[in-house]
């Protein structure tokens, strides 16, 4: 069965940064793009961008430029998600999401970082 | 931007309804980049429909999507319990993605 797989929460102080994975299970990185989506506590969903998994090339969303990166790591089947600079206004679950081949949905999802930013 | 206007916000049901929800686009929408997420409290969103219509592989056949152009509805047929959730529009295959604000559909 294909997967993302994601650990589940992590906690930083103001400033500092995070590093998200994301990793396959059932299917290899390079074959799909790769989308991160955030949710805000109480709130909907939010593109942050993808990446092109062949590539390498990130397209990052309005408001998602300057602190957040995405990367890979082909050989381990993962993609990351850093954010450096942390505020209390990233605190949220941040989601992968796999790009399907044919049409763009986004058709399989990890199951969230939850990441909580406080002093 | 395609802005996605989702109504009602909140929908109050009973199991055995029949619940319609409403996607509405700021521009047209090509068929293709339409499609419908559920999410339940504490998990991820699910994909139920992509393509305005298509349902995603397991989906039951008791929700159905139709529409074009601004306007696009996602349909379930029989409410089952484990229906109640929040339902998301999204425009992909578009740069930016957007999603809708969501519709809340819980039981009466």
């Amino acid at each position: 069965q294909e997967q993302l797989v994601q650990f589940g929460s992590e906690l930083r102080k103001p400033g500092a940064s995070v590093k998200v994975s994301c990793k396959t299970s059932g299917y290899a990185l390079s074959t799909h793009g790769m989308n991160w989506v955030r949710q805000a506590p109480g709130q909907g969903l939010e593109w942050m961008g993808w990446i092109n998994t062949n590539t390498g090339d990130p397209t990052y969303a309005e408001g998602f430029t300057g602190r957040f990166v995405f990367s890979l790591d082909i050989s381990v089947n993962t993609a990351y998600l850093q954010i450096s600079s942390l505020q209390a206004d990233d605190t949220a679950v941040y989601y992968c999401a796999r790009k399907n081949l044919i049409f763009d949905a986004f058709d399989v999802w990890g199951q969230g970082t939850r990441v909580t930013v406080a002093s | 931007e395609i802005v996605l206007t989702q109504s009602p916000g909140t929908l109050s049901l009973s199991p055995g309804d029949g619940a319609t929800l409403s996607c509405r686009a700021s521009q047209s929408v090509s068929y293709r980049n339409l499609g419908w997420y559920q999410q339940k409290p504490g998990r991820a969103p699910r994909l139920l429909i992509y393509a305005t219509s298509a349902r995603a592989p397991g989906i039951p056949d008791r929700f159905s999507g139709s529409g074009s152009g601004t306007d696009f509805t996602l349909t379930i047929t029989g409410l089952e319990p484990e229906d109640f959730a929040m339902y998301y529009c999204q425009v992909y295959g578009i740069s930016p993605v957007t999603f809708g604000q969501g519709t809340r559909l819980e039981i009466k």
